[in-house]
């Protein structure tokens, strides 16, 4: 098993640009998140899905869009990437024992 | 609104020293509790978890936690900290019967030196 991955690794954008973070999990996991980690701000929660073809917003979900066309994969995009979006991003994905299992992160820079 | 404190921003210990870092957390019902640990340029990975049963939790790697519901803590505890223990530790809460939402601490980095 893979678990959950992510593509890609790093990136960088300039402001304006757009792109698509994917992320996969091959342990038929109902529930997928994006998150956000910046210095001494922790883990804050981007949106989340419960299934397949359904997403929620979380803690911090302006400026990011998310789809879940398939159970195993979760999309976050940004439509026009700022500076203020430079950040270290993860997935996680869980089952109903709802502890998470995370991806290795996407260092996404904007210039 | 739920929330989860981690008052020790930046630990730094010797190796074989006592640990126990501190963790908060306010929401009036009944929850699910977790520590996660993420080592140098690694993802998170789960330590130990709590939903019901004896308050005292433990883990992997000879870490354990103890649930005090009173006081709203789940404090992660060790008895000898090693140089690979070095990591950033994350507290997290989640609500009863709700995998949909949690909230991490802002993490306690930990630094041990050899």
């Amino acid at each position: 098993n893979a678990g959950v991955t992510q593509t890609p690794k790093f990136r960088v954008l300039k402001t304006g640009q757009s792109m698509t973070l994917l992320c996969a999990q091959d342990m038929n996991h109902e529930y997928m998140y994006w998150y956000r980690q910046d210095p001494g701000m922790g883990l804050r929660l981007i949106h989340y899905s419960v299934g397949e073809g359904t997403t929620a917003k979380g803690e911090v979900p302006d400026g990011y869009n998310v789809s879940r066309l398939k159970k195993q994969n979760f999309l976050l995009g940004l439509e026009s990437a700022a500076p203020s979006q430079t950040s270290v991003y993860f997935c996680a994905s869980g089952g109903q024992t709802y502890e998470q299992y995370f991806g290795p992160g996407t260092r996404l820079t904007v210039t | 609104a739920q929330s989860v404190s981690q008052h020790n921003h930046h630990v730094i210990l010797s190796e074989a020293a006592s640990l126990e870092l501190g963790c908060n957390y306010s929401y009036g019902g009944t929850v699910n509790l977790f520590w996660y640990v993420q080592y140098p340029g690694q993802h998170l990975q789960l330590l130990l978890k709590y939903f019901s049963g004896d308050p005292l939790v433990k883990g992997i790697k000879g870490f354990e936690a103890e649930f005090i519901k009173s006081k709203f803590s789940f404090n992660l505890r060790k008895p000898s900290v090693q140089w690979s223990d070095t990591a950033e530790y994350f507290c997290a809460v989640t609500p009863y019967s709700s995998a949909s939402k949690i909230i991490f601490g802002s993490g306690t980095r930990l630094s041990i030196r050899p």
